[in-house]
């Protein structure tokens, strides 16, 4: 069964430095997709990015990026040039390839951009 | 573009009452998604439609839980018998196709209490 970890509970940042957020995730299918959501204090929940199994290319969405490391079973989340405005939830998602499309999220890990 | 639109935004039960809640995705869109969000459980993935059939409710509690998605312009999400432990963000998001770009995007969720 699919399963998405992130063990950051929470993180403290200053602002215009970078963070790293964690994610692994686990799963027996060959073709899978990871994505990041942000959901803020509000409670929306904003689509970020996305790694497909297959791309050997990290992605890169404006100050987002990510760090896919498969063998590792890893994506990590860099936010580069932090704002203030970053100051969100990130929640780490995968899909299966064969799974149709539900989307497991992880935990959720607390970012706090202070100036 | 109005978003995703979900009715009531809140909602109080007394234990044992039904619960409807309402969504209406973004219009165009072939996919709808039903998510339930508590401190404890995190975010977890309940059922899908694609173009108005159910297509995955192997989140979804076995009992008093059903949805449905009678035309394309909106879904329900229905609770009979509340319980206590139903309290929760329920939450809908929707996507334009199934595929390689299958990005979802989220309403603003209903919060149910149950009392």
């Amino acid at each position: 069964a699919q399963k998405v970890t992130q063990t950051q509970t929470s993180i403290s940042v200053m602002e215009k430095t970078t963070v790293t957020m964690d994610c692994v995730y686990e799963t027996q299918d060959s073709s899978y997709f990871l994505f990041w959501y942000k959901q803020t204090a509000s409670g929306e929940i904003v689509f970020l990015i996305r790694q497909d199994s297959y791309k050997k290319e990290n992605a890169t969405v404006g100050h987002y990026s990510l760090n896919f490391q498969k063998p590792k079973s890893s994506i990590g989340l860099i936010i580069t040039a932090t704002q203030i405005e970053d100051s969100a939830v990130y929640f780490c998602a995968m899909r299966e390839g064969s799974g149709g499309y539900k989307v497991v999220f992880g935990s959720g890990t607390r970012l706090l951009v202070s100036p | 573009n109005a978003g995703v639109i979900q009715t009531p935004r809140h909602k109080v039960t007394g234990k044992g009452q039904e619960a409807t809640l309402w969504c209406e995705p973004i219009s165009g869109h072939s996919a709808v998604f039903w998510y339930r969000q508590t401190i404890v459980q995190g975010l977890e993935f309940l059922t899908y439609f694609r173009n108005q059939a159910p297509i995955d409710d192997s989140g979804m509690p076995k009992e008093r839980f059903s949805a449905q998605m009678p035309n394309q312009s909106h879904s329900t999400l229905k609770i009979q018998s509340t319980q206590p432990q139903d309290s929760a963000v329920y939450l809908c998001a929707s996507s334009p196709r199934l595929g390689s770009q299958d990005t979802q995007y989220f309403g603003p969720g209903t919060r149910l209490l149950v009392l």
